[in-house]
């Protein structure tokens, strides 16, 4: 049983270049979430999908960001333009939809780590 | 608006010992709860959890305890290893966000020798 990947583990970019990192979830997960780190903090959420479909997005996803989970398996989370602001550690997490609306234990990748320099 | 909070960011505990991680939580929705421990340069790794009906929950060396009157868990290491030196997140999620996890900012344990 492979885990949640992401690729590429290390991006560094130069301000107002565009970025995509890529997440493969665990097989048969059908949610797959974002999230974003920063030095110090807690992971905070981004967005998730539940197989293909978005169904919701944080206030800290900007107009600059989208992700996409066109055939219900891997995702993709674009940075356009990116900002000094951006860097951060971006993690993929995968989990199963069960019955129960909450109670899923959510699995992380390894996160991909970005420099806007 | 902090609503899993961990006070403690940082823990020192002597090998052998017990290592006692504590998190309280305000959103009195939140009905499952996850810790999480994280190495440098790696994503999160989910250690242990419990549902808000059950007041502990035991997987080896590690217990979480949850006091709901209190919006209070903690998590037990028994016996604590030089390996578990890393960063534990506390986690929760609540009925109706699709397991939509908020965050406290970690506690960072160092077991000694």
């Amino acid at each position: 049983d492979t885990g949640v990947s992401q690729d590429p583990r290390h991006k560094i970019t130069k301000r107002g270049q565009n970025v995509t990192f890529r997440c493969d979830p665990i097989s048969e997960h059908n949610r797959l979430y974002w999230y974003r780190q920063t030095l110090g903090q807690g992971p905070e959420f981004l967005t998730y999908f539940q197989n293909e479909a978005q169904l919701e997005k944080s206030r800290l996803l900007s107009d600059r960001f989208s992700a996409e989970r066109p055939k219900g398996s891997f995702s993709t989370l674009e940075i356009q333009r990116t900002e000094q602001g951006d860097s951060a550690m971006y993690l993929c997490a995968s989990s199963r939809a069960l019955l129960q609306v909450s109670g899923n234990t959510i699995y992380f990748g390894e996160g991909s780590w970005l420099t806007v320099v | 608006d902090q609503q899993v909070k961990q006070n403690s960011p940082s823990l020192s505990v002597q090998e052998g010992r017990i290592s006692i991680l504590n998190c309280d939580y305000t959103n009195s929705m939140f009905d499952y709860f996850l810790w999480y421990k994280k190495y440098p340069a790696e994503g999160p790794t989910f250690l242990i959890s419990i549902s808000s009906i059950k007041d502990k929950n035991e997987d080896g060396r590690f217990t979480v305890f949850l006091n709901k009157s209190a919006k209070h868990l903690s998590l037990h290491i028994v016996p604590s290893q030089p390996g578990d030196s890393a960063v534990y997140f506390c986690a929760a999620s609540g009925t109706g966000t699709a397991s939509k996890l908020t965050f406290g900012t970690g506690t960072r344990l160092q077991v000694t020798l």
